[in-house]
């Protein structure tokens, strides 16, 4: 089975630009989640995507958005970059199984965005 | 949110068991304790999850003492490819899991 794919891997824009990333998971997996990773703060959870749907959300400025298709594909959007968004932007999709656990998260090898 | 505090780095060598501490003092009864593994320039890997007591898959254990209130991931005979960073997480989904820093491994031949 596939694992969840990323694209682009990497990418370079300019402050006050916008990107939009793309992420396809694992086939069968319903939940797609992103994440940003930075050397300062860590790996932050953005938000996820149940059914087309945003379930969750973390505490990122609306600058960031996302979307799921039919097909469980979601995608990022980062409107109006700033220097800080520079960052490995993570997928991960999982299952959902209601079990009570946390559901084990697979995820992508990112895609890194560099903000000039 | 339960607060993780693990070590920031670690070193070992190959063949020794490596032990990893996780504090995690106000966890929730609701909460799973969840690690990790991060490679450079990948996403992170799921290795073991548990609530209480002991759990064992085909790569780690996980201990879990009856508080609660800390949890140490052991990985036997570890070798180079282990060098890693490792993420201790608590919570009862996974929206709530705060990744933090973690513990860099660092294992020497």
């Amino acid at each position: 089975k596939a694992g969840v794919t990323q694209t682009p891997r990497y990418l370079i824009k300019t402050r006050g630009q916008q990107v939009t990333l793309s992420c396809s998971p694992i086939s069968g997996h319903r939940s797609v989640s992103w994440y940003q990773q930075t050397p300062g703060q860590g790996l932050q959870f953005l938000f996820e995507y149940f059914s087309e749907t945003q379930r969750n959300k973390g505490n990122f400025p609306g600058r960031f958005s996302g979307r799921q298709f039919s097909n469980s594909r979601s995608e990022m959007n980062v409107s109006t970059l700033e220097l800080g968004d520079s960052a490995l932007y993570l997928c991960a999709s999982s299952l959902v199984w209601a079990s009570g656990s946390p559901d084990e998260q697979f995820f992508g090898p990112g895609t890194r965005l560099t903000v000039l | 949110l339960a607060k993780t505090t693990q070590p920031i780095s670690m070193d070992s060598y190959e063949g020794q068991e490596v032990n990893i501490t996780c504090s995690h003092n106000n966890i929730a009864t609701n909460d799973y304790i969840t690690w990790y593994q991060q490679f450079p320039s990948q996403g992170p890997r799921f290795i073991i999850q548990g609530y209480k007591t002991k759990v064992t898959n085909e790569v780690a254990s996980l201990f879990i003492p009856a508080d609660r209130k800390s949890s140490t991931l052991s990985l036997p005979r570890v070798s180079l490819s282990d060098t890693a960073v490792y993420y201790c997480l608590v919570g009862d989904s996974f929206q709530k899991l705060v990744f933090g820093t973690g513990t860099r491994l660092l294992v020497s031949p």
